[in-house]
């Protein structure tokens, strides 16, 4: 079956650190890639998404940037964070076709200080 | 471009009644996929159900059904006999090209 991590579950970093975040997917090949931010009590946004190694697509401007070194890795990342960078990730997975809908990963909690 | 829509950002329902959460959305693909997700207090993504949209049947999961009515770009879940483990964030969601639109979300309240 397929597995989905992601980590670190809480994370609280200073302004202007760097950021990483890393989302891996077990038991599938080729999947799609993405990542969401979520404010509290709002919607999801897409920051990212991927669908295969090396191949990014941005949703958002921003200070954030994401890469997908290997088929099943997925990571976030940040040069410099800010407070406004705050929130909760999502990482979530689909086949390709879409048919069976987002896989997520628990989600991180980022506290930019 | 594609939307989805949810009009209510807040609903409520008493312990074991029945709920109608809405959503509509637009979109240009002759075939595409549909679901509701629930967003629980830890944040945890959960899938409720699923509707193929060249399928006619309405899709049930136990408790949670949905009406579609595809000429009217519309999805809508109900919740029967609501549980207090019911309450949470719900999100609509049409599959678009690579990725899915989701709906702002409307957050549902069980009242004991």
């Amino acid at each position: 079956s397929q597995t989905i991590h992601q980590w670190p579950a809480t994370l609280v970093q200073p302004v202007g650190s760097p950021l990483s975040l890393e989302c891996t997917v077990e038991g599938t090949s080729n999947p799609n890639l993405y990542w969401y931010r979520q404010a509290a009590g709002r919607g999801l946004q897409l920051l990212f998404y991927s669908v295969g190694i090396g191949q990014i697509s941005s949703e958002v401007p921003q200070n954030l940037s994401a890469s997908r070194p290997q088929d099943r890795q997925f990571i976030l990342s940040s040069k410099k964070l800010l407070l406004s960078d705050s929130g909760f990730y999502l990482c979530a997975w689909s086949q390709t076709d879409l048919r069976d809908g987002y896989t997520f990963g628990s989600g991180t909690r980022l506290t930019v200080v | 471009a594609q939307t989805v829509t949810q009009s209510q950002p807040e609903m409520s329902v008493q312990e074991a009644e029945t709920v109608t959460l809405s959503c509509t959305y637009d979109t240009s693909e002759s075939d595409y996929y549909l679901f509701w997700y629930k967003q629980p207090p830890s944040r945890q993504m959960i899938l409720v159900i699923r509707q193929e949209a060249y399928k006619q049947q309405n899709a049930t999961e136990n408790r949670f059904s949905v009406n579609f009515q595809k000429a009217a770009k519309s999805f809508s879940l109900k919740i029967s006999d609501s549980q207090l483990g019911d309450a949470a964030m719900y999100f609509c969601a049409c599959s678009g090209t690579y990725k899915y639109i989701f709906g702002t979300g409307t957050r549902l309240k069980v009242l004991a």
